[in-house]
């Protein structure tokens, strides 16, 4: 069981735009930033999304991040089939004083 | 080009002991804080530990406390994972990272190093 919640799947076509949600609490979101990974199959992860909404160089301006509360939300407009892979949230954790992630969202472009 | 190549990872059994290592190169090594990430076969990924630059501040996760020691060698650009008593629960792809900032992402990882604990 993940400290942070996210929906084990989601789906799109090519072109469409879609959010994965990550859930968690005052403790870890609520205090602190959300960074986003993105892990395609077989490889490490990869920094996608930091500080809520900040983009590394070289990540397209087709993913952004928010955060509201104790929740936060990554977007993929005009999905491509390379966007498939599993998505990670993850952000700091006062009360266990320790790195949290989400359990993986597994996007498939239909 | 900054790179991260972990390595000592294998075939343990159960109560064993292993040493995993992440050469760093292509930045400037002793200013960041660097961490071990996990990720059991089919699963998500887990923080394992972090060591800051100068090794005062050293954090682990629950699952691994008093089991795991983490260090690093900034004169030779390495960091360190020493794990024992290892259990089934440890197999993993173990990955070193970089931290960005403090307390901020992992912006750099390396290609992780797999440990099989099994009798």
């Amino acid at each position: 069981q993940s400290v942070l919640t996210q929906p084990p799947s989601a789906s799109g076509t090519p072109g469409q735009r879609v959010t994965i949600s990550c859930s968690g609490s005052s403790s870890n979101i609520g205090s602190n930033t959300v960074n986003w990974y993105q892990q395609l199959p077989g490889t490490a992860p990869k920094l996608l999304i930091y500080r809520n909404n900040q983009r590394p160089s070289g990540v397209p301006d087709r993913f952004s991040g928010s955060k509201s509360g104790t929740s936060a939300s990554l977007a993929i407009s005009g999905l491509q089939s390379e966007d498939e892979a599993d998505y990670y949230c993850a952000t700091w954790d006062d009360s266990l004083n320790g790195w949290v992630f989400g359990g993986g969202t597994k996007l498939t472009v239909l | 080009e900054v790179q991260l190549v972990e390595s000592g990872g294998g075939l343990v059994k159960p109560g064993g002991s292993l040493r995993l290592s992440c050469a760093a190169s292509g930045f400037t090594f002793s200013s960041y804080t660097v961490i071990w990430v996990r990720q059991a076969p089919g699963k998500g990924l887990e923080w394992v530990s972090s060591i800051s630059s100068s090794s005062s501040y050293i954090y682990y996760a629950d699952s691994v406390k008093g089991r795991f020691t983490i260090s690093r060698d900034n004169a030779k650009n390495s960091l360190f994972l020493q794990m024992n008593s290892l259990r089934a629960e440890d197999t993993a792809v173990y990955y070193c990272a970089r931290e960005l900032d403090t307390m901020t992402a992992f912006d750099y990882w390396g290609q992780g190093t797999l440990v099989t604990v099994s009798s």
